[in-house]
């Protein structure tokens, strides 16, 4: 019963590195998502997929990319690390019975 | 466009006490709204939803209202628990995308004993 699978669960990286963020699910659901929570804050929406081979930019692309070349498996990278990237990160997917689901996060430290 | 705001925590309360945390939104269409609740270091779950005005989500005795009038649909529950202590979010889908979900702050819930 995994779900969404987020990898890995803590990070912490200095400045200008790059890193992968790994999310995989099992629902064979074709929505998946990632956001970001910064502390006290909500979630915004980093990037999204509505199926293999196509993703498209949320509210706060800048810094990161995607992709989504199996409807498993949805990458997020960070090319050059930067401090305003600390925050935790969130894989999602939606059943498309409107209702979506949440990995259990990946905190992000970059020093 | 599409947005929620909701109250500001942290909300603080004894054991068995009643709760109220209240959202609104805006949005186009007719959207689904949903309460999402997030424990400490945990992601978030889906805690209750509804999905046309007028209709009530309840789980775990927690309730919400869609209520279009007020384009409001406030958390209640009538008597807390230590357990429920966690961030609760609002969130809806956009009646014209349902695939895009739009969140809530957080409110923060401590009960103490």
């Amino acid at each position: 019963n995994a779900g969404v699978t987020q990898t890995p669960k803590f990070r912490i990286l200095k400045i200008g590195q790059s890193m992968t963020l790994q999310c995989t699910q099992d629902m064979n659901h074709n929505y998946m998502y990632w956001y970001r929570q910064d502390p006290g804050m909500g979630l915004k929406l980093i990037y999204y997929s509505v199926g293999a081979g196509i993703t498209d930019k949320g509210e706060v692309p800048n810094g990161y990319n995607v992709s989504r070349s199996t409807t498993e498996d949805f990458p997020l990278r960070l090319e050059l690390a930067a401090p305003s990237q600390t925050s935790v990160y969130f894989c999602a997917s939606n059943d498309r019975r409107n209702t979506i689901y949440f990995g259990e996060g990946s905190w992000l430290t970059v020093v | 466009g599409n947005s929620v705001t909701q109250m500001e925590g942290p909300v603080t309360l004894s054991e068995e006490a009643f709760l109220t945390i209240n959202c609104t939104y805006t949005a186009t269409g007719y959207p689904s709204l949903f309460w999402y609740v997030q424990y400490p270091g945990e992601g978030l779950q889906l805690l209750l939803k509804a999905t046309k005005a007028d209709d009530k989500g309840s789980n775990k005795g927690f309730e919400a209202t869609y209520r279009k009038e007020t384009t409001s649909f406030h958390l209640e529950k009538g008597s807390v628990q230590v357990s429920d202590s966690a961030v609760y979010f609002c969130a809806l889908s956009s009646g014209d995308n349902f695939n895009k979900f739009y969140f809530g702050s957080g409110t923060k819930l401590n009960v103490k004993p």
